[in-house]
């Protein structure tokens, strides 16, 4: 248990599905982060969200769309998604200032495959 | 923007040898992290370096920072198998917590 907390682990879905992850912090962080991993790229950050307030989107498909109601929740809503978006999609949350500010604490992943 | 190398890619030991994956950044950076990930598992935490040419030990893993704050290393003394998984160095992506931006990391095998 990392204190990180993401559902559903695992995901299947058709690519006119709509569908949400979730990810949920129990460590008095302020601020969080969705990244995706593939088998063949490195750890791409997506969205950052650091006091509630989205300060990064890396240029991300509008297909994907985080919402964040507190430093404590933080979900990714999926809409019309293509199979090249299958993936690991990791949470991270951090302290968001002082020197620990950017030390990530990851969730376990949700396992995404779009058929 | 900003990009970090990691090399080499996929590294083969047999057990009891050492290890060393190097990491470069395009950019000099403010701090450098290592993070560890299993097989089937995600990225956790190792170490922090904030200072030039600084030098952190836990236990059989030696991190450095170099001199102009743009390249690190981790070295692993006497590799056990616990040592698997990908090894991942990641630097500030900008100012404050605006995320990481990670290496592509190195695989370590190892052959008992």
């Amino acid at each position: 248990e990392t204190g990180v907390t993401q559902t559903p682990r695992h995901l299947v879905m058709g690519m006119t599905n709509k569908k949400s992850l979730k990810c949920e912090q129990h460590l008095g962080h302020n601020a969080m982060y969705w990244y995706k991993q593939s088998a063949k790229k490195p750890l791409e950050l997506m969205f950052v969200y650091n006091f509630k307030e989205q300060t990064e989107n890396n240029s991300v498909p509008s297909r994907f769309s985080p919402e964040c109601p507190n430093s404590s929740h933080l979900f990714l809503h999926l809409h019309t998604l293509q199979p090249e978006d299958s993936a690991l999609y990791l949470c991270a949350s951090s302290q968001g200032r002082g020197d620990g500010a950017n030390v990530l604490t990851f969730g376990a992943g949700s396992r995404l495959t779009v058929l | 923007g900003q990009q970090v190398m990691q090399i080499p890619q996929y590294q083969h030991v047999q057990e009891g040898e050492d290890f060393t994956t190097y990491c470069n950044s395009s950019t000099t950076l403010s701090n450098i992290q290592w993070y560890k990930q299993r097989p089937g598992g995600h990225p956790v935490f190792l170490i922090q370096l904030v200072k030039s040419g600084e030098v952190k030990k836990q236990k059989r893993l030696t991190f450095q920072f170099g001199e102009a704050k743009k390249n690190s290393s981790l070295h692993i003394t006497a590799t056990q198998t616990t040592d698997v998984g990908t090894y991942f160095c990641a630097g500030p992506s900008g100012g404050g917590a605006d995320g990481l931006t990670f290496g592509k990391g190195t695989h370590l095998i190892i052959q008992p």
